[in-house]
């Protein structure tokens, strides 16, 4: 299994739409996880953080299954504006009691009217 | 707060000359990164940064790439002699020191390359 690998998409779904996206790890021992939102041609930006079995921010759930070793996004009543590319990003374990953060390629999501 | 710093937003190069770029974190992160992001992909962790050490390069060609963070605070990371395939949007960030890498990552505006 890929340290990260993410729902490959696109994503195309009419506004109002609920949409999910799914991201795997290898990594067991990962405390850890965050979903970054990414538009086109800008920086990625912290979307949210997943610490313990999930976290909801308005129409954002993330949920996290350490058993299946997944992480999910939902995302409920699409707007136009939540088009863009949503990273999975977790934690690895590098040299000595470094962590380093690694990325999935990214689900690219389009809502359209 | 201010955020992560990075200049030039944009280069264009031809094949086999030299580059670099800088990054200022924002102030307090003893963590800096360099990610090099080509088009369709996530970003891929070139070298990492506790204060003035390094922590993890192990995805850095260290044939033709070089970072530095003397003082612990900025960074430059330059490229020497550039290839075609170096042509990307190279980001930086920073975090506050992390436990179990639970911090997330602050990015700059990244620099994009482009290699003729």
């Amino acid at each position: 299994r890929k340290e990260v690998e993410q729902d490959p998409g696109p994503f195309n779904v009419p506004e109002g739409a609920t949409v999910a996206f799914n991201c795997t790890y290898s990594n067991s021992a990962s405390q850890s996880f965050f979903w970054y939102r990414q538009d086109c041609r800008k920086e990625p930006k912290l979307l949210m953080s997943v610490y313990s079995s999930g976290n909801e921010d308005g129409r954002f759930t993330a949920q996290l299954n350490r058993a299946s070793q997944y992480i999910s996004l939902l995302i409920r009543d699409s707007k136009l504006s939540d088009s863009a590319t949503y990273l999975c990003v977790v934690p690895a374990k590098g040299g000595g009691s470094n962590y380093k953060l690694t990325f999935g390629k990214g689900t690219l999501l389009t809502v359209n009217p | 707060e201010a955020g992560v710093a990075q200049s030039p937003r944009y280069k264009i190069i031809e094949k086999r000359q030299s580059v670099a770029f800088w990054c200022n974190p924002i102030s307090g992160h003893a963590t800096l990164y360099w990610y090099q992001q080509i088009l369709g992909q996530g970003p891929k962790l070139l070298i990492q940064f506790q204060n003035n050490g390094v922590v993890d390069d192990s995805q850095l060609p260290k044939d033709r790439f070089s970072a530095e963070r003397l003082k612990g605070v900025d960074s430059t990371l330059k490229i020497q002699p550039a290839k075609l395939e170096d042509s990307a949007v190279y980001l930086c960030a920073s975090s506050l020191v992390t436990f179990r890498g639970n911090s997330p990552l602050h990015f700059g505006n990244g620099t994009r390359l482009t290699v003729t």
